[in-house]
């Protein structure tokens, strides 16, 4: 079992539609990262955070760490958010603990 | 802003080939990492370095090699390439450790084995 569990694996979205991508993870963390990759692209960081919630745009991630559970969130989601986003979680020192990420789809 | 640069982006080999991929930074960060990306897994580290002369082994080791002789620099040698070590391989850096840093991620060298 991985100890970071994305879901789901592939999306599908209208142009417009509120979209929502989970991440639970299974180990002690001391940060929770959100990174964008698009197709044939490089990995960018969207959001570390280690409790409550923060926006950028359009998008928002918020974690739970009783529950260990993290969403990321995209309102009035657009084509151009069509990527593969990726949970990681992170460890004091070098320790990272990455999701096999979700496709995201947004049709116009 | 460069920040951080991967060089080739794609590269084709033979079993058996050396390579190095080169990944620079100019961002004055002290850790620096290369991960592998494979379909249907998350990103794997292989190596990392916490400044010069420093290097230490990931999840997926074997049959790689690192060397930290500048803070700039990170060079990943393949020392006899294996169709196993077909990849997209990505090179990260940040501040400092990398658990609760943002990292800066290259745009990835695509190899292929054959």
């Amino acid at each position: 079992k991985n100890e970071v569990e994305q879901s789901p694996q592939n999306l599908t979205a209208q142009e417009g539609e509120f979209i929502t991508i989970n991440c639970s993870y299974s180990v002690g963390i001391s940060a929770l990262h959100w990174l964008q990759q698009h197709p044939g692209g490089g990995i960018v960081s969207l959001f570390m955070l280690s409790s409550g919630k923060k926006k950028h745009g359009r998008l928002i991630a918020t974690i739970n760490i009783q529950e260990k559970h993290s969403s990321l969130h995209i309102t009035a989601s657009h084509p151009r958010d069509s990527a593969v986003y990726i949970c990681a979680g992170g460890k004091t020192g070098n320790q990272f603990y990455f999701g096999t990420g979700t496709s995201l789809t947004v049709i116009p | 802003n460069a920040g951080v640069t991967q060089t080739p982006k794609f590269q084709v080999l033979k079993t058996g080939q050396s390579m190095t991929l080169q990944c620079a930074q100019d961002m004055n960060h002290e850790y620096m990492s290369w991960y592998r990306q494979d379909p249907g897994m998350g990103l794997r580290l292989i190596h990392y370095s916490v400044g010069a002369g420093i290097t230490d082994q990931g999840e997926v080791p074997n049959g790689y090699n690192v060397s930290r002789s500048t803070t700039e620099d990170f060079p990943l040698r393949l020392l006899s390439a294996a169709p196993s070590q077909t990849s997209v391989y990505f090179c990260a850096s940040s501040p400092l450790g990398a658990g609760n840093q943002p990292q800066h991620f290259g745009d990835g060298t695509r190899l292929s084995i054959l």
